[in-house]
């Protein structure tokens, strides 16, 4: 149980584009989602925290109006990165609880996110 | 506001000795401590967590960490490494306030060599 899949796992884009990222809970429903980057050999680091039907809260120094997230039900949660650029290449991850009562955090596979 | 820290970028140790990988943490008031393992290219996978109760925690894969309150710690433990136990490791804490989100450490890289 508490899976939570990404889709794309891989994604090359051509900058100036965007791309979508999707997380998805497969079997719990996700009240709050989380949204990470990851630079190489570094740790995770928080961008944007989602509760369904709300809109996202986001850490200091992230621009909203760049990374959209949406979290329009309780087992999707998706991450848009408009008009990319190559310093956004990064490993994004995800990570989805089912209750602010519940303690653990169940993380997605990530998505290597290469802008070209 | 709630921190981990894991003062060693790196861990090498031989298979079959024990390994220990070390987190320190500062919060208010008691701490919610989790371990997470990541592969490369992929997500992270729970390990353990402490809560309260037990200072010895048992979790995945053979692993185990203490809770230490005196020495603010929460340091993992393998009595016997595997080759496969080489992975990145984050030591993590749960903020107490607002979303309750996962505050981590700056992982520490775990290699065993055969």
């Amino acid at each position: 149980g508490a899976v939570v899949s990404q889709h794309p796992s891989r994604v090359i884009c051509k900058s100036g584009t965007s791309v979508k990222i999707e997380c998805r809970s497969l079997d719990f429903q996700a009240t709050t989602m989380f949204w990470y980057r990851q630079f190489p050999k570094q740790s995770l680091m928080l961008m944007a925290t989602s509760n369904e039907g709300s809109k996202a809260t986001y850490e200091q120094g992230v621009e909203k109006d760049k990374f959209l997230i949406n979290h329009a039900s309780l087992t999707l949660s998706t991450l848009t990165v408009t008009s990319a650029h190559p310093e956004d290449s990064s490993f994004y991850i995800c990570s989805a609880r089912d209750s602010p009562q519940r303690v653990e955090q169940y993380f997605g596979p990530g998505t290597r996110l290469t802008v070209t | 506001a709630q921190s981990v820290a894991q003062p060693e970028d790196q861990v090498n140790v031989a298979e079959g000795n024990p390994l220990t990988v070390k987190c320190t943490y500062s919060v208010s008031g008691n701490p919610y401590l989790f371990w997470y393992v990541q592969y490369p290219n992929r997500g992270l996978q729970f390990l353990l967590k402490y809560i309260t109760g037990d200072n010895l925690v048992k979790g995945s894969y053979g692993f185990e960490a203490e809770f230490n309150k005196s020495q603010t710690s929460f340091h993992l433990k393998k009595p016997s490494a595997l080759v496969s136990d080489s992975a990145l490791y984050f030591c993590a804490v749960r903020e107490n306030t607002g979303f309750q989100k996962l505050v981590f450490g700056t992982g520490t890289r775990l290699l065993v060599s055969p």
